[in-house]
């Protein structure tokens, strides 16, 4: 069964870092696109970024950008995000996402179970 | 703020048919395919539609989708208290070039 597992979420001071993982299986992972999605408390979804299956195109959003790197190890069939001068606003949940294909249009076929992160 | 604009809520009886409009522009839904997820109340979103009016495996043909110019739609029929939950519409947009995700409908069946 395909599966995504995020780890690497908690608490976690506002300026501070994190870094969150997303381990896949069941299926050739270097064969598609990834991204994460952050679902704030009562609120709604809000992508966050995106790698392509080798990982040389890797795209965020506006609220991230600079802030956040996106990777992943095709050997370890292994997402991350290593997030940087964490705001309150980046409190939320992240899934991590697989994509439909490798194109960066493609829908978000498989999520995870998501992983929480609080700056406070 | 979400540049795909759905309506906050939707509702209906069972056995109705109820539709949840996604609106967008030209670099967004004018340009590319529109994907629905559904969220139930506590889990993870799940792929609905993706492609516009394509059902994943699994997906009940109860749940259809549509595209015309710059807006979609997602229209359950049959409605089920299962299908109690949030819809999102979801399309990649050339001028934030990311993706993004509509504000979101919860469906009440009453």
């Amino acid at each position: 069964e395909v599966q995504l597992v995020e780890s690497g979420g908690g608490l976690v001071h506002p300026g501070g870092s994190l870094r969150l993982s997303c381990a896949a299986s069941a299926f050739t992972f270097s064969r598609y696109a990834m991204s994460w999605v952050r679902q704030a408390p009562g609120k709604g979804l809000e992508w966050v970024s995106l790698i392509s299956g080798s990982g040389i195109s890797t795209y965020y959003a506006d609220s991230v950008k600079g802030r956040f790197t996106i990777s992943r190890d095709n050997s370890k069939n292994t997402l991350y995000v290593q997030m940087n001068s964490l705001r309150a606003e980046d409190t939320a949940v992240y899934y991590c996402a697989k994509m439909y294909g490798d194109y960066k249009a493609d829908a978000f076929d498989i999520w995870g179970q998501g992983t929480m992160v609080t700056v406070s | 703020q979400s540049v795909l604009t759905q309506p906050p809520s939707a509702s209906g009886t069972p056995g109705q048919r109820v539709t949840i409009s996604c609106s967008g522009s030209s670099s967004n839904i004018g340009t590319y395919t529109v994907n629905w997820y559904q969220q139930l109340p506590g889990t993870a979103p799940k792929l609905l539609i993706y492609s516009n009016n394509q059902r994943p495996s699994g997906v009940p043909d109860r749940f259809s989708g549509s595209k015309s110019g710059t807006s979609a739609s997602l229209a359950i029929s049959g409605l089920q208290s299962e299908a109690e939950a949030d819809y999102y519409c979801a399309a990649w947009d050339d001028r934030l070039n990311g993706q993004v995700f509509g504000t979101g409908t919860k469906v009440t069946v009453l």
